[in-house]
This record gives structure tokens, C-alpha cells and sequence, in this order.
């Protein structure tokens, strides 16, 4: 059980063009969903956390306009990145919880602006 | 501003020894999980504990949390190359809605 899957898992994008990564929860209602950044070799660093129906939080120095999230529904959540450069290239990954301890992550999306 | 402290942060050892990895806070946590990650890959969950004092063990790998609940430790005996990934602890700040905070992750190679 808790099978969170995402989609894309590569993506290649121009310039100043805008991305959507999806993240769903397959098997259960997420209540949360939280989206991540990582570096190569690094940890994980929270970008936002989503809660179905209402506007994300997002952490200090992520830009919000920037990286657009959307929690329609209680397995659905996206990640768009508006007018992405070379700097946003970057592994994402969502995770989901239903408010107990553990997040459930989903396989990430590698993301190439050129 | 909460933060764990995971150590060591990169580790090469040969296929059979044995090795522990640390995660220290002043925080107090109301749960601690440990989660394991392959290049390329999501982290996938390997345990949670919740209680000041837990032991919990899954194979060769054994996982205790502080009496405190300020800290942590994975274990792992008799290392064997299916072991070499990436090690993340992540404490549940009480009250923070599910908010995760993650050490700097601890990157395990172990040679055959």
C-alpha cells in the first residue's frame, strides 16, 4: 500500500517554457502532499506543502509565482514551473501523507531546461 | 530553526563489515523515520519510531530511537553492495501538519 506515483519521470523543456509535474496517490487519500527539490548527491529540500482545496505554504525563498501548486483533490496534486531556465533543472519529488507520521514519496521527475 | 544532524555523510566500506549512521537534534520529535534512496529514485521508507527508547530491527538492519527523542540511529550488520544508496533520517516536528525535517542524508557505498 501507499503507492504515490508521479509523471512525468524525465523531462526535457526549452527555455522559458512552463512545465506540469503530476503526483498522485494511488491507493489512498492524501491529505497532505508536500514537493521537494534535490541536488545531486544532496538531501531533500521542502519547496511547499499542499493541502486539498486550499493554497499552498510555501517555504522561505521559494518563489510562488514561480513554481505554481495546485491540490485539486485528495490524490492529485501539480507542480508547474512557469518560465523555466537552465537554474530550475533539478530532481522533483512529491510525497503524500494522510496526517500520520510518514510520507510516502513518489519516484521523482527529473527536470532538464536547455 | 529545527535541524538534524545525520553523520557520517558519505561512507565506502567492504561488503561485510558493519556500520551506524547518527542523527542528532536539540529538537524533541514526536516520530523519526528513516528512509533509503537509489539514484534516480524516490526515498522509500524503511521504519518509523515513535517511542522514546524504541528498538526496532528489519534484517540486518536495526534502528533506535533516542530516549529523548532527540536522536537516532540505523545499524547496519554485515553490509552487503544491495545495501549502497543514499540513508535519509527525517524528524515529525509535533503539531507541524506532517512537516518533515530531513538530515543532510548519509551516502553509503559498500564494496564486494
Amino acid at each position: 500500500g501507499a503507492v504515490v506515483s508521479q509523471h512525468p519521470s524525465r523531462v526535457i523543456c526549452k527555455s522559458g517554457t512552463s512545465v506540469k509535474i503530476e503526483c498522485r496517490s494511488l491507493d489512498f487519500q492524501a491529505t497532505t502532499m508536500f514537493w521537494y527539490r534535490q541536488f545531486p548527491k544532496q538531501s531533500l529540500m521542502l519547496m511547499a506543502t499542499s493541502n486539498e482545496g486550499s493554497k499552498a505554504t510555501y517555504e522561505q525563498g521559494v518563489e510562488k509565482d514561480k513554481f505554481l501548486i495546485n491540490h485539486a483533490s485528495l490524490t492529485l496534486s501539480t507542480l508547474t514551473v512557469t518560465s523555466a531556465h537552465p537554474e530550475d533543472s533539478s530532481f522533483y519529488i512529491c510525497s503524500a501523507s494522510w496526517g500520520a507520521y510518514e510520507q510516502y514519496f513518489g519516484p521523482g521527475t527529473r527536470l532538464t531546461v536547455t | 530553526t529545527q535541524l538534524l544532524e545525520q553523520s557520517p555523510q558519505f561512507l565506502s566500506i567492504q561488503e561485510g563489515e558493519n556500520l551506524t549512521v547518527y542523527c542528532n537534534s536539540s529538537s524533541v520529535f514526536s516520530s523519526l523515520q528513516w528512509y533509503r534512496q537509489e539514484p534516480g529514485e524516490g526515498p522509500v521508507l524503511l521504519v518509523t519510531v515513535v517511542t522514546g527508547g524504541e528498538v526496532k530491527k528489519l534484517k540486518r538492519l536495526t534502528f533506535q530511537f533516542g530516549d529523548a527523542r532527540k536522536d537516532s540511529s540505523l545499524h547496519i550488520t554485515a553490509a552487503q553492495p544491495g545495501d549502497t544508496g543514499l540513508y535519509l533520517c527525517a524528524g515529525a516536528i509535533t503539531g507541524n501538519t506532517g512537516k518533515l525535517i530531513f538530515g543532510q542524508g548519509t551516502t553509503l557505498q559498500v564494496k564486494p
